[in-house]
């Protein structure tokens, strides 16, 4: 079974440019997250699909940040006009089912390792 | 203050102590998870939990829900048990709170 993969492992931007990154959920994964860990600080939560339904975008930054997962499968975050704070590690998981009760394991993935110059 | 805190924030031991990391949580959770993410790699998920304990090889989980605490055990560690262990609780719906994480070095 292939894990989730993330696309690119890294980008350099400058600030002002737009990236796209891409992340492909374990087949059959309904549920799928983004999460950001910015220099020092803990990882934090931007948002949550169900399908190509979002259930939670509580934790997205501003509205630079557009995330979408057209026909519930991979998921695309884009980050338009990229600001220097916005470095750091993006993570992408996946669930079967859902994490909160403790029966579905999350899957991450490797991460994109954003730097805005 | 961090609603999820994680302690020791570094830890250096010497191959085949027994090592303990502790995480606190101040918030309600119905799950608690721990991760494991190794230089340069991605996360893995070592363990959920939502009450007691559990035990995969040489790792074991406890947590306590009363005392709104868990801690990860690791017996007879090895150097490649060297990465970040990261806690998270799951709060609410479907969103995890991440603790900063325990920077594990275990030297041979």
């Amino acid at each position: 079974e292939a894990g989730v993969t993330q696309f690119p492992s890294h980008s350099v931007i400058e600030k002002g440019q737009t990236v796209t990154l891409r992340c492909d959920p374990i087949s059959g994964h309904d549920n799928l997250y983004w999460y950001r860990r910015v220099m020092g600080k803990e990882i934090k939560f931007l948002l949550h699909f169900v399908k190509e339904s979002k259930q939670d975008e509580s934790g997205m930054p501003n509205n630079r940040f557009l995330a979408e997962r057209t026909g519930g499968t991979y998921s695309t975050l884009k980050v338009q006009p990229a600001e220097l704070e916005d470095s750091g590690v993006y993570f992408c998981a996946s669930s079967q089912g859902v994490v909160h009760l403790g029966r579905s394991p999350l899957h991450f993935g490797n991460g994109t390792r954003l730097t805005v110059t | 203050k961090n609603e999820v805190e994680q302690s020791p924030q570094n830890l250096t031991a010497q191959e085949g102590e027994f090592i303990t990391i502790n995480c606190s949580y101040s918030v309600g959770i119905s799950a608690l998870h721990w991760l494991q993410q190794h230089p340069g790699g991605g996360i893995v998920s070592l363990f959920m939990l939502s009450s007691g304990k559990k035990k995969h090889g040489r790792l074991i989980a406890t947590i306590n829900i009363q005392e709104k605490h868990s801690s990860l055990h690791i017996t007879a560690s090895h150097p490649r048990d060297s990465a970040v262990y990261i806690c998270a609780v799951a709060q609410g719906a479907q969103k995890l709170v991440f603790g900063q994480g325990t920077r594990l070095t275990i030297n041979p």
